[in-house]
């Protein structure tokens, strides 16, 4: 039993290149999250998910999107990266019920120059 | 406009002594309060939670103080342990609907030994 898996680790991307980040749970969680974290701050929400096919933004959607084809895997889409999406990216996952909490994966750091 | 603050971005604390940490709320529609620890290079993990029907919730050497009047909750750890030398994040959410988390800075707690 894995939790939460992301890829890859570690990136960087020259201004106005695209890539998507990996993210896969295996405890058959309905609900999933993109938060980034910069430095110095706590984790912003980008994108959620609360099952398959059904996708929200968060606090900071804009220059990111995401699709949710399968319970499992939920990637994020940076379609044109700017400086100012040099962060570390948290994917995380929870049953969704009323007092559970979510599990986070161990992050993606991404350097855009 | 910052709904879960963390004023002291930093806190040191001997090892053995009582470590506590504290977080500010100001949106009244959150019912569910959760710590998170995070160590370098690593994903946040659940450490204890809170809902707002309690004033306290203990576990082992964890114990969250939840005042509801003042938007105010606390983290206690006793006794300290050069272990829980980390970041923590408190994180504050509705219990029903997205559970969408709402951070705060986080606060690097440094146990001296």
């Amino acid at each position: 039993n894995a939790g939460v898996t992301q890829t890859p680790k570690f990136r960087i991307l020259k201004i106005g290149q695209s890539m998507t980040l990996q993210c896969t749970q295996d405890m058959n969680h309905n609900y999933m999250y993109w938060y980034r974290q910069d430095p110095g701050m706590g984790l912003k929400l980008i994108y959620y998910s609360v099952g398959a096919g059904i996708t929200d933004k968060g606090e900071v959607p804009n220059g990111y999107n995401v699709s949710r084809s399968t319970t499992e895997d939920f990637p994020l889409r940076l379609e044109l990266a700017a400086p100012s999406q040099t962060s570390v990216y948290f994917c995380a996952s929870s049953l969704g019920v009323a007092l559970e909490t979510q599990y986070f994966g161990p992050g993606t750091r991404l350097l855009v120059l | 406009d910052q709904q879960v603050k963390q004023n002291s971005p930093s806190l040191s604390v001997q090892e053995g002594r009582i470590s506590i940490l504290n977080c500010d709320y100001t949106n009244s529609m959150f019912d569910y309060f959760l710590w998170y620890k995070k160590y370098p290079a690593e994903g946040p993990t659940f450490l204890i939670s809170i809902s707002s029907i309690k004033d306290k919730n203990e576990d082992g050497r964890f114990t969250v103080f939840l005042n509801k009047s003042a938007k105010h909750l606390s983290l206690h750890i006793v006794p300290s342990q050069p272990g829980d030398s980390a970041v923590y994040f408190c994180a504050a959410r509705r219990i029903q609907g997205a559970q969408k988390l709402v951070f705060g800075q986080g606060t690097r707690l440094t146990i001296n030994p």
